[in-house]
């Protein structure tokens, strides 16, 4: 089966970090775009960041030089770094699965919440 | 940075066709991306490149896109079909959502 599993968030104090994973299975992480998607509660999907089958980056500029994606081919899986993290980071974070050559998101995650706050 | 806007709600009732719009500047040179995502759940792919439906997906959801104005067309309403609809495109290395739309069915 196809699916994407993330770690559990967590509640973070402002200024930390927390890294993010996004397990997969039924499909090679590698050889597709991957992206993280959030959500902040009663708000809509925002876009965060991507990479590309090739290795290349994307930001979104609200996360730009605080967040970094990457993955672990020998793992299947997806990563988030976030640095300095701010109250409005607080949100739902989705990994998805790009769909080729159409630049849309044909399968989520569930989903993890992260809590900035004091 | 490009934004695209999409009506806050919109209502229809049981059996009836829902139109959903997303504006956006010459979006119809872009290729536009639909999303279904019901409370508490991740979101859903109905239509992506415009008019293309994933597997799965059924036939009652239809898009297109033309000038500034792309648009989900739900026919035949479903209760089943409340949910919240946000449109999506990629510009400049971006991915940029709609504002989304709460959809009713009445």
């Amino acid at each position: 089966e196809v699916q994407l599993v993330e770690s559990e968030g967590g509640l973070i104090q402002p200024g930390g970090s927390l890294r993010l994973s996004c397990a997969a299975s039924g499909f090679t992480v590698s050889s597709n775009y991957m992206s993280w998607v959030r959500q902040a509660p009663g708000k809509g999907l925002e876009w965060v960041s991507v990479i590309h089958s090739g290795g290349t980056t994307f930001y979104a500029d609200s996360v730009k030089g605080r967040f970094a994606i990457s993955r672990d081919n020998s793992k299947n899986t997806l990563y988030l770094q976030m640095n300095s993290l701010r109250v409005e980071d607080t949100a739902v974070y989705h990994c998805a699965r790009g769909v080729p050559a159409a630049y849309a998101f044909d399968i989520w995650g569930q989903g993890t919440m992260v809590t900035v706050s004091s | 940075s490009y934004e695209l806007t999409q009506p806050l709600s919109v209502s229809v009732a049981l059996g009836q066709t829902a139109r959903i719009t997303c504006g956006g500047n010459n979006i119809g040179s872009k290729n536009v991306h639909w999303y279904q995502q019901k409370p508490g759940q991740a979101p859903v792919l109905v239509i992506y490149s415009n008019t293309n439906r994933p597997s799965g997906i059924p036939e009652r959801f239809s898009g297109s896109n033309s000038g500034n104005t792309a648009t989900l067309t739900i026919s035949r309403a479903q209760a089943g079909d409340e949910a919240d609809f946000y449109c999506q495109v990629w510009d400049s290395s971006v991915y940029v959502f709609g504002t989304g739309t709460k959809v009713t069915v009445l």
